[in-house]
């Protein structure tokens, strides 16, 4: 079954604690992103990777850290959580799109079940 | 820079009715259009997307979406609410050339009784 795998689902913490949420895909993805949901702002990207050892920054990175050494992993760390980063995470995954004007059959994203990290 | 907005926290709308849920976006080129539903304590799911074609796309659950160029929309709709269909909406757009999704704030559908 195609999956995206995110471990683990509730997490809480205190600050300062260094923590890593894991993400797995199975379906051979380039493409792998990590989002943070919080109220009334929907799903912001905070890091993307392309492909194994290639990540860039989303929207809202500060605080976040993540690696890509392998093509179906694409950790989350969080080096020293703060409270403001309190909020439900999801990792998502998808084929690389190509350029403009190919279109793909499957360019939807997968994502995980979430993990609601919870710094006091 | 591309954007997404849904004018609506919330949709309310009795069982058996119509719903529609309102998406606009701004991006350049031809964007590929994404909804996605998001059940209580659940991951956010696939419902349906449109690449290019025919203007009314069909997904999952009996959910259709209609885009409109001219109007940069793409509203999600259904002919009939059912109960079940209570859920968090995002609407999210792409790109031509990128992989990277831009999410709208969401809609809380209530679908009563």
């Amino acid at each position: 079954e195609a999956q995206v795998t995110q471990n683990p689902r509730y997490l809480i913490t205190v600050t300062g604690k260094k923590l890593t949420v894991t993400c797995s895909q199975n379906m051979n993805h380039e493409y792998m992103s990590w989002y943070r949901q919080d109220p009334g702002l929907g799903l912001r990207q905070i890091y993307y990777s392309m492909n194994v050892e290639v990540t860039d920054k989303g929207d809202v990175p500060e605080g976040y850290k993540v690696s890509r050494k392998e093509k179906r992993n694409f950790p989350l760390i969080l080096e020293s959580p703060s409270p403001n980063q309190t909020s439900l995470y999801f990792c998502a995954s998808s084929p690389l799109t190509p350029g403009q004007g190919i279109g793909r059959k499957n360019t939807e994203a997968f994502f995980g079940q979430g993990t609601r990290l919870t710094v006091v | 820079a591309q954007s997404v907005a849904q004018p609506e926290d919330q949709v309310n709308v009795a069982e058996g009715n119509p719903l529609t849920v309102k998406c606009t976006y701004s991006v350049s080129g031809n964007p590929y259009l994404f909804w996605y539903v998001q059940y209580p304590n659940r991951g956010l799911q696939f419902l349906l997307k449109y690449i290019t074609g025919d203007n009314l796309v069909k997904g999952s659950y009996g959910f259709e979406a209609e885009f409109n160029k001219s109007q940069t929309s793409f509203h999600l709709k259904k002919p009939s609410a059912l109960v079940s269909d209570s859920a968090l909406y995002f609407c999210a757009v792409r790109p031509p050339g990128y992989s990277t999704l831009t999410f709208g704030k969401g809609t809380m559908l209530l679908v009563s009784p």
